[in-house]
């Protein structure tokens, strides 16, 4: 979906490398979540977030990172990558309805990081 | 905890012929069900959902939906294949409450439709 933004699209980085993922969306949902894919497991939510204060972590949070820098912005950082974080990056944003629960969420383009 | 399964890692179809890709799921209380679809080299695209009301949805491309409280299934089914259609789906699940749950998705299943 072009209303989510992912930069950059491929990144090669090594072992010990703090690496940053970042996340734009023109779409004005408040709801921003980071996930990551690996093959046979589908996809994994790192972090979430509901409103610019309100920072949450997925169930796959350690050795990440999270910025939500405005509502249209939303970071995912490795401090110090190691080679099982190689993986394909999403993220996604959802709109604020009664039923949070309910609401679609749009994902990005997708971010493929390989750690050496 | 919410958790979907996905049985069949790929699905084979005859284009022409109707389509059924598996979904079951677990979660506390009544469901929020989503389809995903996943092209390659792209990120997930929404195609259908069930929040509430009637049993059978209906979504993008032709997909359709059916959501089966007793059994805690949620299939997805088009009535006629295109090559088009190949592609990784994904089932997800959230719980209606307060709203602070994310989805939770399945494994995926990638459909091959042959010519």
């Amino acid at each position: 979906d072009a209303d989510v933004t992912q930069t950059p699209r491929n990144r090669i980085t090594k072992t010990g490398k703090r690496i940053m993922l970042e996340c734009s969306q023109t779409k004005g949902h408040d709801r921003m979540y980071w996930y990551r894919q690996d093959p046979g497991l589908g996809l994994r939510l790192i972090y979430y977030s509901f409103d610019v204060k309100d920072i949450n972590k997925g169930e796959i949070s350690d050795g990440y990172s999270v910025s939500r820098q405005a509502q249209a912005k939303f970071s995912l950082s490795l401090e110090s990558a190691i080679p099982n974080q190689t993986a394909l990056y999403f993220c996604a944003t959802s709109g604020h309805g009664t039923s949070g629960g309910a609401d679609t969420q749009y994902f990005g383009p997708g971010t493929r990081l390989t750690v050496l | 905890a919410q958790s979907v399964a996905q049985p069949e890692d790929q699905v084979n179809v005859a284009e022409g012929n109707p389509l059924t890709v598996k979904c079951t799921y677990s979660v506390s209380g009544n469901p929020y069900l989503f389809w995903y679809v996943q092209y390659p080299n792209r990120g997930l695209q929404f195609l259908l959902k069930y929040i509430t009301g009637d049993n059978l949805v209906k979504g993008s491309y032709g997909f359709e939906a059916e959501f089966n409280k007793s059994q805690t299934s949620f299939h997805l089914k088009k009535p006629s294949a295109l090559v088009s259609d190949s592609a990784l789906y994904f089932c997800a699940v959230s719980a209606m409450d307060t709203g602070r749950r994310a989805l939770t998705f399945g494994s995926g299943t990638r459909l091959q439709v042959q010519p």
